[in-house]
């Protein structure tokens, strides 16, 4: 069965640089999330979209943007870029809200 | 305190022992609760989900859910040494999308 892809899968930036993360979702899934796991830690929930639109949002930074877009793959853009930002960056997607989320393999991005 | 509750581990079981995880959560505005399995470095895989009170089993996998009690637990039949890795608990609440999840509890299978 078709899954969930990101890309790049790994990333290395420098401090101040702008990286994008991309997220294609399993076919015929309309919402997609964001999530931040820093080393030792859980998932940390960033943002949300359902059918193009943010349908919730949680810890992230000013810095950093997302959207949908109308084939329903989504862009998460990060700036500034801190050594702190350095983790894995995973994509999930559902069909509909509040449904079963199913993660990508994941983007890891390393600042230096 | 955390939202989510997991003890961290880690969880020792022999090989063909049945291991037994358990979750609390704090907000009883939750509605949806989730089992993710996560090998070092990997992404997590969804292993069972469960919206309603009661049981469910899916293969060797049963979770539990009991509101009023505000917990939730998986059980892992027949483990095996594949079945070693991070499992975390997850859980969604009536309104908005993200999941909050626990700090995982790691599970050692050993031949």
């Amino acid at each position: 069965a078709a899954g969930v892809i990101q890309s790049p899968r790994h990333l290395i930036k420098e401090k101040r640089e702008t990286a994008t993360l991309k997220c294609y979702p399993i076919p015929r899934h309309d919402t997609v999330y964001w999530y931040q796991q820093g080393p030792g830690q859980d998932p940390q929930f960033l943002i949300s979209f359902y059918e193009k639109m943010q349908s919730d949002k949680g810890s992230i930074p000013d810095r950093f943007s997302a959207q949908q877009f109308s084939d329903y793959h989504s862009e998460l853009n990060m700036s500034s870029l801190e050594l702190g930002d350095s983790a894995l960056y995973f994509c999930a997607s559902s069909l509909g809200m509040r449904k079963e989320q199913y993660f990508g393999p994941g983007t890891r991005l390393t600042v230096t | 305190q955390k939202e989510v509750e997991q003890n961290s581990g880690p969880l020792s079981v022999p090989e063909g022992a049945i291991a037994s995880l358990n979750c609390t959560y704090s907000d009883r505005g939750s509605q949806s609760f989730f089992w993710y399995r996560q090998y070092s470095g990997k992404s997590p895989e969804l292993i069972m989900f469960i919206y309603s009170n009661g049981d469910k089993e899916d293969g060797r996998f049963t979770a539990q859910l009991n509101k009023a009690s505000q917990y939730v637990s998986l059980l892992i039949r027949d483990s095996q040494p594949s079945d070693s890795a991070t499992y975390l608990c997850a859980v969604g609440k009536a309104a908005g999308n993200k999941l909050t999840f626990g700090g995982g509890t790691r599970v050692l299978v050993k031949p």
